[in-house]
C-alpha cells in the first residue's frame, strides 16, 4: 500500500496564477485533511472532509478551495496564489469515529510551494 | 480557545541525557492529546496518544489536567530521537480535527 500520496513535490507559482494540489490515499479513509506547515506556526488546518463529496472550513481556509469527488482523493486548489502561500503543503487521511484507532492521522510526504 | 503551546522551538541535548518536550493545551472539553514526530526525510507519523498510556521508543507522556500539560519525557536520549515533534490536541470525535502546537526541534548531540 502507498499509504497518502501527494502530488507534485515541488513547485513555484507567480503571484495570481493557479494551481491545484492532488492527495490520494488507498486506506479507505473517510477523513481527509490539509494543512499548511510554515516556520514557528506549527501544522494549521486548511480544509477537511468527513466523506466523499463533503468539505469543510478548517483554521486558514482563505484563499483555498477543495473538492472530494471520491473517496480516495482530496483536492486543494489555489485559485490566485500570493506569497503569503508560500508553504510546505501536508495532506493526511483517518479512519472514522468507531473504525479502527480513527484519531490517527497518516500524512503524505509533503508539497513545497513557493509563490513569487 | 483551543490552543496548543511549544515552548520550545529548539531543545539541544547530549546523547544520554534526560529530555523532556513541553506542551501546554487550552481546551474547555474532555481532551485527547497526541505527539507526533517528523524525521528527517520522512513523513509526519504518529508518536503516542495520551489514552494508550504507552511508551513508544522510550518515550511516554502524561497528561496532567490540572496544570493543562501533555509533557513527553525520555530519560536517555539517543541520537536517533533528533526530530521535530508536534503536540496535538483533538477537537472533535466526529472529525478528527487536531490543533497542532508550533513544533520543538530535538536536537540529540553525540
Amino acid at each position: 500500500n502507498a499509504g497518502v500520496t501527494q502530488t507534485p513535490k515541488f513547485r513555484v507559482l507567480k503571484t495570481g496564477q493557479s494551481m491545484t494540489l492532488l492527495c490520494a490515499q488507498d486506506m479507505n479513509h473517510e477523513y481527509m485533511y490539509w494543512y499548511r506547515q510554515d516556520p514557528g506556526m506549527g501544522l494549521r488546518l486548511i480544509h477537511y472532509s468527513v466523506g466523499e463529496g463533503t468539505t469543510a472550513k478548517g483554521e486558514v481556509p482563505d484563499g483555498y478551495n477543495v473538492s472530494r469527488l471520491k473517496k480516495q482523493n482530496f483536492l486543494l486548489g489555489l485559485e490566485s496564489a500570493a506569497p503569503s502561500q508560500t508553504s510546505v503543503y501536508f495532506c493526511a487521511s483517518s479512519y472514522a469515529r468507531g473504525l479502527g484507532n480513527y484519531n490517527e492521522q497518516f500524512f503524505g510526504p509533503g508539497t513545497r510551494l513557493t509563490v513569487l | 480557545a483551543q490552543r496548543v503551546t511549544q515552548p520550545e522551538k529548539l531543545l539541544s541535548v547530549f546523547k544520554g541525557a534526560p529530555v523532556e518536550l513541553k506542551c501546554n493545551y487550552s481546551y474547555s472539553g474532555s481532551p485527547e492529546l497526541f505527539w507526533y514526530v517528523q524525521y528527517s526525510r520522512q513523513r509526519l507519523q504518529l508518536l503516542l496518544r495520551h489514552i494508550s498510556r504507552e511508551s513508544i521508543k522510550g518515550f511516554t507522556a502524561d497528561l496532567n489536567k490540572g496544570e493543562t500539560s501533555f509533557h513527553l519525557k525520555k530519560p536517555f536520549a539517543q541520537e536517533e530521537d533528533s526530530a521535530m515533534y508536534y503536540c496535538a490536541l483533538s477537537l472533535s470525535s466526529n472529525t478528527g480535527k487536531l490543533i497542532f502546537g508550533q513544533g520543538t526541534t530535538l536536537q540529540v548531540k553525540p
